[in-house]
C-alpha cells in the first residue's frame, strides 16, 4: 500500500538555524499539508498545497515559513530561523481530492529546536 | 475558523468494554468529520468518517453519530481490545475550507 514517507524522522537543531523537513507524497495525490503536533497538545493545520501554489495556510505558518514542491515528488516545509517554540513534531499529508477527503499522513518529523 | 473541542483528554477502561468519545464543532457550515487513530510512535490513520448528510455510521466495533443540531458528534467503540489502545484524533472541516481541524486528542488505554 502507498504510503506518505517523511524525512528525518528526528532533527536537532539550534536556534536560529534553517530546517528542511521532506515528504514524498503518494504518487497520485494533488493535495499536500503540512501539520504540525507539539508535545501535548492539538494537531494544527499549517499549510495546504495544490496545484503548486498554496491553497490554504494558517497564522501559524508566518514569513518564517516556506513550501516547495521542487521536482513534482517531493514536498517540502523550510523554517527560515527556528525558534525554541518551533519544537514539535512536523506530519506531511496527502490527499487525491481536496473536501471531504481522507488525508493520508507520513510518521512526522520530530523538531527538537535547542 | 472552525474550532473543534475533544473529550475526554485521556480513557482508560477494561477489556471489552465499550468507549466514547465526544467532540463539538463550531462552524455549522461543516460537513465532513473524519476520526483518525495514532498508535504510539505512528501516524494517524483514518478509522472512520460521516458526512453530515447522515447522524449515524457503522463499521465493525466502531460507529460514529452526529448531532448537526448540536454540533457534536462521537466516536463509539464496542468490545474494545487491547489492540485499539491509541490516541484518537476528531476533526471537522467545512465546504468553504477543506482542510480539517483537528480535536486534541484521547488517549484510549485499554486494559487486558
Amino acid at each position: 500500500e502507498p504510503e506518505v514517507t517523511q524525512t528525518p524522522s528526528h532533527q536537532v537543531t539550534q536556534m536560529g538555524q534553517e530546517v528542511i523537513l521532506r515528504c514524498v507524497p503518494i504518487s497520485n495525490h494533488l493535495y499536500f499539508y503540512w501539520y504540525r503536533q507539539i508535545l501535548g497538545q492539538k494537531v494544527e493545520f499549517l499549510v495546504s498545497f495544490y496545484n503548486n501554489e498554496i491553497s490554504e495556510k494558517s497564522e501559524i505558518f508566518d514569513d518564517q515559513f516556506s513550501v516547495e514542491r521542487p521536482d513534482g515528488s517531493n514536498f517540502t516545509l523550510k523554517i527560515r530561523s527556528t525558534k525554541l517554540e518551533d519544537s514539535a513534531m512536523y506530519f506531511c499529508a496527502s490527499s487525491l481530492q481536496g473536501e471531504g477527503r481522507e488525508l493520508f499522513f507520513g510518521e512526522g518529523s520530530r523538531l527538537t529546536v535547542l | 475558523g472552525e474550532n473543534v473541542e475533544q473529550h475526554p483528554s485521556t480513557l482508560s477502561v477494561q477489556e471489552g468494554d465499550s468507549a466514547v468519545i465526544k467532540c463539538t464543532y463550531s462552524d455549522s457550515a461543516s460537513n465532513y468529520f473524519p476520526w483518525y487513530k495514532q498508535e504510539l510512535g505512528k501516524r494517524p490513520q483514518l478509522i472512520i468518517d460521516i458526512r453530515s448528510n447522515v447522524g449515524e455510521k457503522k463499521d465493525q466495533r466502531i460507529a460514529v453519530t452526529l448531532n448537526k443540531t448540536a454540533k457534536h458528534f462521537s466516536l463509539h467503540i464496542t468490545e474494545t481490545q487491547p489492540e485499539d489502545s491509541a490516541v484518537y484524533f476528531c476533526a471537522a472541516s467545512s465546504g468553504g475550507s477543506y482542510i480539517p481541524t483537528f480535536g486534541r486528542g484521547t488517549s484510549l488505554i485499554v486494559h487486558p
